[in-house]
């Protein structure tokens, strides 16, 4: 069974750094598209970008361009989303998602809270 | 980028009913990429349809996707309690991939 793992529940202050994670097991996540969605409290659903593991090909939506840094390690089946220095408007869940399109399956999220 | 727009905002509906959800684009979206997902609270989002009318692995033939061009609809016939949830449409022709805002479903 295809499955995305993801990083457990993070609390932060504001200008900390941060890197949460996605493992894909039950198959060879580098022959796919892993996104990253946010989503806000009480709020839809954003899309953050994309990494292909096979040769590193990452897509970033503009909103999110410069803002945080996708990247993968191929070797462990996994991909990474990370921020330099954390804002209080960065707290939100965070699901990866297998694809370039529609999207399935996905993680568990990982609640990332910034507060001072 | 392409806005997504969904209505209702909130669906209330008693079991057995039929619901209608609409998605309207602000261009025209190939109708090759769009799908809906389900979220249930304090769950992940679950794809639902995708190629606007192709349904995912294990999802029951009461979800069913239409539309083309600038507008899509999600048709869930025979409403059960477990179908209380938020859909979200979403497309993926153009970049970035953009979501709709959300339709609150509510089973009465």
């Amino acid at each position: 069974e295809l499955q995305l793992v993801q990083s457990g529940a993070e609390v932060k202050k504001p200008g900390e750094s941060l890197t949460i994670s996605c493992q894909g097991s039950g198959y060879t996540i580098t022959s796919y598209w892993i996104a990253w969605v946010r989503q806000m409290p009480g709020k839809g659903l954003e899309w953050m970008g994309m990494i292909y593991l096979e040769d590193s090909d990452i897509r970033y939506s503009p909103s999110f361009e410069g803002q945080v840094t996708i990247s993968a390690d191929k070797s462990t089946n996994t991909a990474y989303l990370q921020w330099r220095s954390l804002k209080a408007s960065d707290t939100a869940i965070y699901y990866c998602a297998r694809g370039s399109g529609d999207l399935g399956p996905w993680g568990q999220g990982t609640p990332v809270t910034v507060s001072s | 980028e392409i806005v997504l727009t969904q209505s209702p905002g909130t669906l209330s509906l008693s079991p057995g009913e039929r619901a209608t959800l609409s998605c309207r684009a602000s261009q025209n979206v190939n109708a090759i990429y769009l799908a809906w997902y389900q979220q249930k609270p304090g769950q992940s989002p679950r794809l639902l349809i995708y190629r606007s009318s192709s349904r995912a692995t294990g999802i029951p033939d009461r979800f069913s996707g239409s539309g083309s061009g600038t507008d899509f609809t999600l048709t869930i016939t025979r409403l059960e309690p477990e179908d209380s949830a938020v859909y979200y449409c979403q497309q993926y022709g153009t970049s970035p991939i953009t979501f709709g805002q959300g339709t609150r479903l509510e089973i009465k």
